[in-house]
């Protein structure tokens, strides 16, 4: 069954802190895998984006990183600060881009 | 900067009623998609649509119908609305499926 699992599903971390939060997937055939930051009340907003071929990218503070073997994804904030506070969904495509599989999120509150 | 906009922040009907939400994105892009976002589960795909008049069936399409009559406006349709129906409704947008999809802020939905 095609899955998308992110852990922990919560986090708090104090201001200037680094954080990782992972992602696990089973899904077949891989095409890609997004990050995205979710904050209260808005929709989510594009961080990364990996192909098979990429096992790490970066965005500012925020670096993504992509074991397609092991299929896992970890998404690394460094030196956080309050406006991190926000909802990070690993999102996975699969089928040529064609299907995509969203997991639940991991609740990240940064508290200074 | 792509604009996706979503006609209502806050959307409260009674059970029985038609709702239709509304999303307009400004970047010319082929494709739009409807999710919907529920506490504890990924975002879950309604419907989406590759091209005006053309759509497709996404994982959870019961009980919802979708128009897209012009590229740049996508149209929910909730037919007879129930309370299982009420949840956070994400309309996106995206120039080719395998891109991260751009968002609009949400429209919440409460069916009472």
């Amino acid at each position: 069954k095609n899955q998308v699992e992110q852990s922990p599903q919560s986090l708090i971390i104090l201001e200037g802190k680094n954080c990782t939060l992972q992602c696990n997937y089973t899904v077949s055939p891989f095409s890609n895998l997004r990050w995205y930051k979710q904050d209260t009340g808005r929709g989510p907003v594009s961080l990364t984006i990996m192909t098979f071929s990429e096992n790490t990218k970066s965005n500012g503070r925020y670096t993504a990183t992509l074991d397609a073997d092991t299929k896992q994804s970890s998404l690394h904030i460094t030196a956080s600060q309050l406006s991190d506070s926000a909802s990070y969904i690993c999102v996975v495509s699969y089928t040529g881009g064609f299907k995509t599989i969203f997991g639940a999120g991991t609740r990240l509150f940064v508290k200074a | 900067d792509v604009k996706v906009t979503q006609s209502s922040r806050y959307l409260v009907k009674r059970t029985g009623e038609k709702v239709f939400l509304e999303c307009v994105q400004d970047m010319d892009h082929e494709n739009m998609f409807w999710y919907r976002q529920d506490p504890g589960l990924g975002l879950r795909l309604i419907y989406f649509s590759y091209d005006v008049k053309m759509k497709e069936k996404g994982d959870i399409p019961e009980g919802y119908s979708v128009s897209r009559e012009k590229k740049e406006r996508f149209s929910l349709i909730l037919e007879s609305a129930s309370t299982n129906q009420t949840s956070m409704y994400l309309c996106a947008s995206s120039s080719r499926v395998w891109e991260p999809q751009h968002f609009g802020d949400g429209t919440r939905l409460s069916i009472l």
